[in-house]
């Protein structure tokens, strides 16, 4: 199957912008998406990119998409602490409904 | 819109026993849904897949004798841990695909997962 991969951890302050990463393997990639996990709690859909597009903007998130490097990324501005969580990527298979996840990165955030 | 609800949220059982899991999908119909497990600190793994009115399509290494999926419904799938072991202890998550809607026909949405232990 497809593979997805994230860095496990990233801190950042408060105010700070993250940055989190993504690399996918699928070629025939055509949605690729970004979901927040709390503890305890399901996935939260916060944003997806079709895979004709560059970047997508949507308030405080920015996802870039480098479809030839095969690369996905969120920028989260202005970072809170209520943005502690984990973010998974997810890259959609050829199969509709499919998802391949990522492991997840556990954003922390510092006041 | 486009919520998904599980119940229980957590469960509490003996070995041995079998627990049933619901995934609803709120104000939409699904004509797919998906049965995901996620260890600690790891990533959701795909179980099965559920399609309204037919089997089920597992995964390769999912059991389908010991972990049932029934999706009765456009809104409703079930799945039951049969005689369930410890090492069935675990979070999962189903999700529903509404086919259309704002986010385009592929996007799934999550239920807020069930927690079982099995003692």
């Amino acid at each position: 199957g497809e593979d997805v991969e994230q860095s496990l951890f990233l801190s950042v302050r408060e105010g700070d912008s993250s940055v989190i990463n993504c690399t996918y393997t699928d070629s025939s990639s055509t949605y690729l998406y970004w979901y927040k996990q709390e503890p305890g709690a399901g996935l939260q859909l916060l944003t997806y990119i079709f895979s004709n597009m560059d970047m997508k903007q949507d308030q405080r998130l920015t996802v870039l998409l480098n479809k030839k490097d095969k690369h996905l990324s969120l920028r989260i501005a202005d970072t809170q602490t209520g943005d502690s969580a984990i973010y998974f990527c997810a890259d959609r298979g050829s199969t509709l409904g499919r998802l391949y996840f990522g492991r997840g990165t556990q954003l922390t955030v510092w006041p | 819109g486009a919520v998904v609800s599980q119940h229980p949220s957590r469960v509490i059982c003996k070995s041995g026993t079998s627990v049933k899991i619901e995934c609803r999908s709120l104000d939409f119909q699904a004509t797919t849904m998906f049965w995901y497990r996620q260890f600690p600190k790891q990533s959701l793994m795909l179980m099965a897949t559920s399609n309204e009115g037919s089997k089920a399509t597992y995964e390769q290494g999912v059991e389908k004798d010991k972990f049932l999926i029934n999706h009765a419904s456009l809104t409703l799938s079930t799945l039951t841990v049969t005689s369930a072991h410890p090492e069935d202890s675990s979070f999962y998550i189903c999700s529903a695909l509404p086919g259309t809607g704002a986010h385009g026909a592929d996007t799934q949405y999550f239920g807020p997962g069930t927690r079982l232990t099995v003692l």
